[in-house]
């Protein structure tokens, strides 16, 4: 079993729609969750980051945990073109190392 | 202000050949990360360096060498390029932990993209 499952896409949504971001987990030594946000030709850039299970809200952005299921999620709503990206799940047991997931190529139509 | 900065941005070369790619950092932080990026986007950690220290060694061929001459530097040297080695390689910088407000979490650079011919 893989330590981090993301579906790679590529995941088409109209503008204005809610995406629905997902990852599941094997190792429970992971007590950090993060999402990252990655443009064409860019370096990953950190979007939400948590460390309990339940929500966190940030403008458009939904972190959600569930450490019980090992499954996060990360929801965008009224999705916009420049939400178009890749999206990384990140997990840390808090000793530096920090295991991605393949990422989810996002395309939000206009 | 760029936090994290990578030279140079491109890079091709020959098999064979040895080059190197310079990373630097302006946040303050003690620890810094290489990267390497796969064409399927598969992002993996080679190294980690804490305060000019190796604390972080993936199963990376001995053609991979890092070197930190300070805190805010690291640098990746690369013998005997072969084209297995075509990919994108980024640094990145975090806080230690312990440090106050520490989240483990990674600020990366623009990424260098390495093409061996």
């Amino acid at each position: 079993q893989k330590e981090v499952e993301q579906d790679p896409g590529p995941l088409s949504v109209p503008e204005g729609a809610i995406v629905s971001l997902n990852c599941t987990y094997s190792n429970s030594a992971f007590q950090y969750f993060m999402w990252y946000r990655q443009y064409s030709r860019k370096g990953p850039e950190l979007l939400m980051y948590t460390y309990s299970s339940g929500n966190k809200e940030d403008g458009r952005f939904t972190a959600q945990v569930d450490k019980s299921s090992k499954y996060i999620s990360l929801f965008i709503r009224d999705s916009q073109p420049s939400d178009s990206a890749t999206y990384l799940c990140a997990f840390s047991g808090g000793y530096q190392k920090v295991t991605f997931g393949t990422g989810t190529k996002l395309q939000v139509i206009p | 202000d760029t936090a994290v900065s990578q030279t140079p941005k491109y890079l091709v070369t020959q098999m064979g050949n040895d080059k190197s790619i310079k990373c630097e950092q302006n946040l303050g932080h003690d620890t810094m990360y290489w990267y390497k990026q796969d064409s399927k986007k598969f992002l993996k950690i080679m190294f980690s360096y804490n305060n000019k220290e190796l604390i972080i060694n993936e199963t990376v061929p001995n053609r991979f060498s890092p070197k930190s001459p300070d805190k805010a530097h690291l640098n990746l040297h690369i013998n005997s390029l072969e084209l297995g080695d075509s990919a994108v390689y980024f640094c990145a910088s975090s806080q230690p932990p312990g440090t106050s407000g520490y989240t483990d979490t990674q600020y990366f650079g623009p990424g260098t993209r390495l093409t061996v011919l």
